[in-house]
C-alpha cells in the first residue's frame, strides 16, 4: 500500500516561514511526481505546488509563486514545501499527493496574529 | 489555467438508485499520449481524497465497479449505478492534463 505522511504544519504569525515535508512509503518513490494540494476547510481544493521526479521541472500555483519552494530528496523518499512570507490567506489543509493519486492525511497550517 | 466547472452541487440520492455527476473543462483533457487526463474523486467527511477514476475512465483496485467513469474531450460523467449508505461525501473532478492541476467545485451526496 502506499502511504504518505505530511508533518511540519501549525500555527505561524503572517509573515513567517514553515517547512512542510511529506515522506511517501509503498512505491518507488523516485519514479513519481509529486505534488503538494491545499485545502481550506469546507472548502475546495488548490494545487500549491509539483516537482517532477528528477526535479528539474517544478511549478508554482500564481498565489504562492516567489513565497514557496518545492523539494525533494529521492534518498529520503520526501518531498518538502518551504513556505515563506505566509499570509492569512495561506491557512488550509496541506495535502501530499503522489502522481497517480494517492493522498496523505494532510497537515494543518494556521496564519494568525 | 484550465476551468473545470461541475454540476450539480448538492445531489440527494435514494439507496439502490443511481446517480450522475457531470464535469466540463474550458478545453479538451485530451493528452498527446492519447489519454484523458481527468480524474474522480471521493472526499469522506474528515477524510484525504480518494481516487475512484483515473484516466476518465479507469478504476483503480479495489474501487467497486458501480462508480463508471465516461466523457471525453471537455465532457465528463461519474456515474453511480446503484448508491450504497457509503458513498456519502463529496466528489470532485479533477484535471491533470497540466498545472496547475484544476479541480471542478465539488459535489455533495447524501442519502435523502
Amino acid at each position: 500500500d502506499v502511504y504518505l505522511v505530511e508533518s511540519g504544519g501549525g500555527l505561524v504569525q503572517p509573515g513567517r516561514s514553515l517547512r512542510l515535508a511529506c515522506v511517501g512509503s509503498g512505491f518507488p518513490f523516485d519514479d513519481y511526481a509529486m505534488h503538494w494540494v491545499r485545502q481550506v476547510p469546507g472548502k475546495g481544493l488548490e494545487w500549491v505546488s509539483g516537482i517532477s521526479w528528477d526535479s528539474k521541472n517544478r511549478g508554482y500555483a500564481e498565489s504562492v509563486k516567489g513565497r514557496f519552494t518545492i523539494s525533494r530528496d529521492n534518498a529520503k523518499s520526501s518531498v518538502y514545501l518551504q513556505m515563506n512570507s505566509l499570509r492569512l490567506e495561506d491557512t488550509a489543509l496541506y495535502y501530499c499527493v503522489k502522481d497517480g493519486g494517492s493522498w496523505g492525511q494532510g497537515t494543518l497550517v494556521t496564519v494568525s496574529s | 489555467d484550465i476551468v473545470m466547472t461541475q454540476s450539480p452541487f448538492s445531489l440527494p440520492v435514494t439507496p439502490g438508485e443511481p446517480a450522475t455527476i457531470s464535469c466540463r473543462s474550458s478545453q479538451s483533457l485530451l493528452h498527446k499520449n492519447g489519454y484523458t487526463s481527468l480524474d474522480w474523486y471521493l472526499q469522506r467527511p474528515g477524510q484525504s481524497p480518494e481516487l475512484l477514476i483515473y484516466l476518465g475512465f479507469n478504476r483503480p483496485s479495489g474501487v467497486p465497479d458501480r462508480f463508471i467513469g465516461s466523457g471525453s474531450g471537455t465532457n465528463f460523467t461519474l456515474k453511480i449505478s446503484r448508491v450504497e449508505a457509503e458513498d456519502v461525501g463529496v466528489y470532485f473532478c479533477v484535471q491533470v492534463l497540466q498545472t496547475p492541476w484544476t479541480f471542478g467545485q465539488g459535489t455533495k451526496v447524501e442519502i435523502k
